[in-house]
């Protein structure tokens, strides 16, 4: 158990929709970065925040969002979705922002979008 | 980016050592060498990491060769909970903005055997 938690675990729902993904960090973990895993990408990287402030971006789509709250629980929100948004995201956290932090993962969020 | 290059499968019997290598020619002399482990779809686990020198922990050793080039993760005496994919990254960060990502590439599928 790395201490990350995310809800839900599952998620089933239509394209077209809006779903909201959570996470919350490890204890004193101020960093928080989100992943997305699908068959043919592989895991990629959407996103970092650190302390509320957005620090690193991948190739995230516009059709998502993130965010990181004062309590330092982190939301990423996809809108519009597609069969091709179905993947397992995974959510991330560090003590530090910088490379020098290794990242802790938890248990991932699986999107079904039929 | 330093990109690295894994074995796409390996094998390895119960209780045995498993080597997995890993090159990555281009890395740059403060960039770091990370090991990542993810068990059939849970979340990535952190392993170890290393500039230059060995590196030992509860989990794994951690072999850099002197030129840097090349690395590989050892488990000592590999089990069948050992069975995963193993992620070898050479770490991406933005020093200035105090940010990162991990950068996966496909990993080598490590199966142990009974």
């Amino acid at each position: 158990d790395s201490g990350v938690t995310q809800t839900p675990k599952h998620l089933i729902t239509a394209t077209g929709q809006r779903v909201t993904l959570r996470c919350s960090p490890r204890s004193g973990d101020l960093s928080v970065y989100w992943y997305q895993q699908s068959l043919d990408q592989g895991l990629q990287f959407l996103i970092q925040y650190y302390n509320g402030e957005e620090r690193a971006k991948g190739n995230i789509l516009e059709r998502f969002s993130a965010q990181q709250f004062p309590d330092l629980h982190s939301e990423l929100n996809l809108s519009s979705l597609e069969l091709g948004d179905s993947a397992l995201y995974f959510c991330a956290s560090s003590v530090g922002a910088g490379t020098e932090y290794e990242q802790y993962f938890g248990p991932g969020t699986r999107l079904t979008v039929t | 980016d330093a990109k690295t290059t894994q074995p796409t499968s390996m094998d390895c019997a119960e209780g045995r050592a498993a080597n997995l290598p890993c090159n990555h020619s281009t890395i740059s002399g403060n960039e770091y060498v990370y090991w990542y482990r993810q068990i059939h779809s849970q979340g990535p686990q952190y392993i170890i990491h290393g500039l230059k020198n060995n590196e030992t922990n509860e989990m794994a050793s951690l072999i850099i060769t002197e030129d840097r080039k090349s690395s590989t993760l050892i488990l000592p005496h590999a089990t069948l909970r050992d069975t995963a994919v193993y992620y070898c990254i050479v770490r991406v960060g933005i020093i200035i903005q105090g940010a990162q990502k991990l950068v996966f590439g496909q990993g080598t599928r490590l199966t142990i055997n009974p």
